[in-house]
């Protein structure tokens, strides 16, 4: 069955750190977004891509980046890691912009 | 800001009907109005969405205003595994030619008693 990915589930790292977070989706779609969810924040939209080679910035972008090299994949990268980055980061997919996202399974990501 | 406002928290007892409100008073004409749920240590997961009509689907109902200021999502059997947050979102358009992104807000923690 088609699916989406995220990998590690759980990651701990330092600040300064560059990390990267893996999202894979086996459906085909196009579009792709990435959020982070805190307490008291519901989810915000970080990057999203509509497309190989398109990228876009959400709500809270600063000091995240995105590449789409190709239509399974949408890594999202910490530049240089931050405490205040220390959430639970979910990535999503869709067929087109009028129909459902599809969510995974969600990376938890500590900041030390 | 925000555009939907839901009840931070609503109770339902098992197997009883549930009526989860949202207000959207400042909704444009294009702007479809989506249901998501979390459940706990999960991922959203899409529940229904609508426009003008009321429609319905295996999981749920959603009775949409005449004027469009608000929703009502519903679920007509209330089941422990409904516990979950519910988010009331509109699909908007963003700066950009034919971008549309989905903005969540705090939603409704529905609590389902046995």
């Amino acid at each position: 069955d088609a699916e989406i990915t995220q990998s590690p589930r759980h990651k701990i790292t330092e600040t300064g750190r560059q990390v990267t977070l893996a999202c894979h989706q086996t459906w085909n779609h196009n579009n792709m977004f990435w959020y982070r969810q805190d307490l008291g924040h519901g989810l915000r939209l970080i990057h999203y891509s509509y497309g190989v080679q398109d990228t876009n910035k959400g709500e809270v972008s600063d000091g995240y980046s995105v590449s789409r090299s190709n239509t399974e994949d949408l890594p999202l990268t910490l530049e240089s890691a931050a405490s205040s980055q220390t959430s639970v980061y979910f990535c999503a997919s869709s067929r087109d912009l009028l129909n459902e996202q599809f969510f995974g399974p969600g990376t938890r990501l500590t900041v030390l | 800001d925000a555009k939907t406002t839901q009840p931070n928290s609503m109770e339902s007892n098992e197997e009883e009907p549930v009526h989860l409100p949202c207000n959207h008073s400042t909704i444009s004409g294009t702007d479809y109005i989506h249901w998501y749920r979390q459940l706990p240590s999960q991922g959203p997961e899409y529940v229904i969405h609508g426009l003008t009509s009321n429609v319905n689907n295996r999981m749920a109902s959603l009775a949409i205003a005449e004027d469009r200021k608000s929703s009502t999502l519903i679920l007509h059997r209330a089941t422990l595994r409904d516990a979950a947050v519910y988010y009331c979102i509109l699909r908007e358009e963003s700066s950009g030619a034919g971008s549309y992104q989905l903005t969540f807000g705090k939603g409704t923690k529905l609590s389902v008693i046995p």
